[in-house]
């Protein structure tokens, strides 16, 4: 069964830097683009970054874009997403979601628990 | 970067019917797909494609779409149904990816 695990986060202070990993299985990764999704406490889902399925082309929102870096190492089906220059109000759940795509439809059809970022001094 | 904007609440009595709208300017060009969000869970896929079911989930939800506006239709709502509910799409201007503001349901 497909599986998204991630790990990597924790209380970190204001402007300092983190790496989360996401952890896949029960599929051949090196297939599917993937994507971190993140969500702060008590507010709505916000998309964060995009990665191909062979780290080809990586795309961000505007909010993370030049701090936020994904990226993935298809050897290891893992996925990444290095957060530099943290600020508080990205205190935030961080989800990695894997994408299908069939007949000209996005969606997500699996998503991790999430690992919780704390940015706070 | 494109929006979709859903109503902030919802409220539906037990079996009966409740509609979610999600309005931008990306759902002319892409389908929605929708998510539900039950509290301390992460987000699962429930219709994607316009109006497609991953397996699994109740043939009481469907979805639809017209002009820049998706929908999704919850038929003889169950208490389970309670939850947060968000649309999502492409941008229609280049690869990035967008989630609405996000929908309350609650059964009464």
């Amino acid at each position: 069964q497909v599986q998204l695990v991630e790990s990597g986060g924790g209380v970190v202070q204001p402007g300092r830097s983190l790496r989360l990993s996401c952890e896949a299985s029960g599929f051949t990764f090196s297939t599917y683009a993937m994507h971190w999704v993140r969500q702060a406490p008590g507010k709505g889902l916000e998309w964060v970054a995009l990665i191909w399925y062979d780290g080809s082309n990586k795309y961000y929102a505007d909010s993370v874009k030049g701090r936020f870096t994904i990226s993935r190492d298809n050897s290891k089906n893992t996925l990444y997403l290095q957060l530099n220059s943290l600020r508080a109000e990205e205190t935030a759940f961080y989800y990695c979601a894997r994408e299908k795509y069939t007949s000209g439809w996005y969606y997500f059809d699996y998503w991790g628990q999430g690992t919780l970022v704390t940015v706070s001094s | 970067s494109s929006e979709l904007t859903q109503d902030p609440a919802v409220s539906v009595a037990l079996g009966q019917t409740v509609r979610i709208t999600c309005q931008g300017d990306s759902l002319r060009s892409y389908y929605a797909s929708w998510y539900q969000q039950k509290p301390g869970q992460a987000p699962i896929l429930v219709i994607f494609g316009n109006n497609n079911r991953p397996s699994g989930i109740p043939d009481r939800f469907s979805g639809s779409s017209s002009g820049n506006t998706a929908s999704l239709t919850i038929t003889g709502a169950q208490a389970e149904d309670e939850a947060d509910y968000y649309c999502n799409s492409r941008d229609s201007s280049d690869n990035l990816r967008v989630f609405g503001t996000g929908t309350k349901v609650t059964v009464l």
